[in-house]
């Protein structure tokens, strides 16, 4: 078990809100991901890190901005919430013990009324 | 742009049945991943695959990766009702670790 967590697990906001995402690990890993998962799109990365302080931007950004300030925490921010941001959000880890493949949590539905 | 297809988007079968599906891209991969998702979950990786023409047995699920590195199968034989969920293929974008998702097979598999 890689002992990754997400929360919330659930949340529900209003328009214009700020909402930040939680994602913890117990390993040391060093890759983290933010993902959202919507019908017809499939799995799309928004942001990721490669250790403490460094992060870079995936193909869905806007709107959303990340920090670790740890290794085993990799927060996600909506600045503004907006409903084209409800959707189910997947924070992954990664290293070299599984050919870098991916260790999912367990999601974060957020819904943004 | 890389870009992971997969087919057929939804699938119903009757236990006991056998059952293909694919992952192609126009492009070339070092890899490709295989992972099963249920519903309420994260994907969980099922296989990774490197080499070209390489296959992995996974107990009933059997994976191939393509040739030249641009495609990748699942056959699962035998499906059984536990195999139900939605599978997806990944591959990483060109010289990073960030990973590209197809937007997976929905399998259901009726007892």
């Amino acid at each position: 078990d890689a002992g990754i967590t997400q929360s919330p697990r659930h949340k529900v906001t209003e328009t214009g809100t700020p909402v930040t995402l939680r994602c913890h690990q117990t390993e040391n890993h060093r890759y983290m991901y933010w993902y959202r998962q919507d019908p017809g799109h499939g799995l799309r990365l928004i942001h990721y890190s490669y250790g403490v302080k460094d992060t870079d931007k995936g193909e869905v950004s806007d709107g959303y901005s990340v920090s670790r300030s740890k290794t085993e925490d990799f927060l996600l921010t909506l600045e503004s919430a907006t409903s084209s941001q409800t959707s189910v959000y997947f924070c992954a880890i990664s290293d070299l013990r599984n050919n870098y493949g991916y260790t999912f949590g367990s999601g974060t539905r957020l819904t943004v009324v | 742009t890389q870009l992971l297809e997969q087919s057929p988007q939804f699938l119903s079968i009757q236990e006991g049945e056998n059952l293909t599906v694919y992952c192609n891209s126009s492009s070339v991969f070092s890899s490709l991943q295989w992972y099963r998702q249920e519903p309420g979950e994260g994907p969980v990786l099922l296989v990774t695959v490197v080499t070209g023409g390489e296959v992995k047995k996974l107990k009933r699920l059997t994976f191939q990766f393509g040739d030249a590195r641009k495609d990748s199968s699942l056959h699962i034989t035998a499906a059984q009702p536990g195999d139900t969920g939605l599978y997806l293929c990944a591959g990483p974008s060109s010289g990073t670790y960030k990973y590209i998702f197809g937007t997976g097979t929905r399998l259901k598999v009726l007892a």
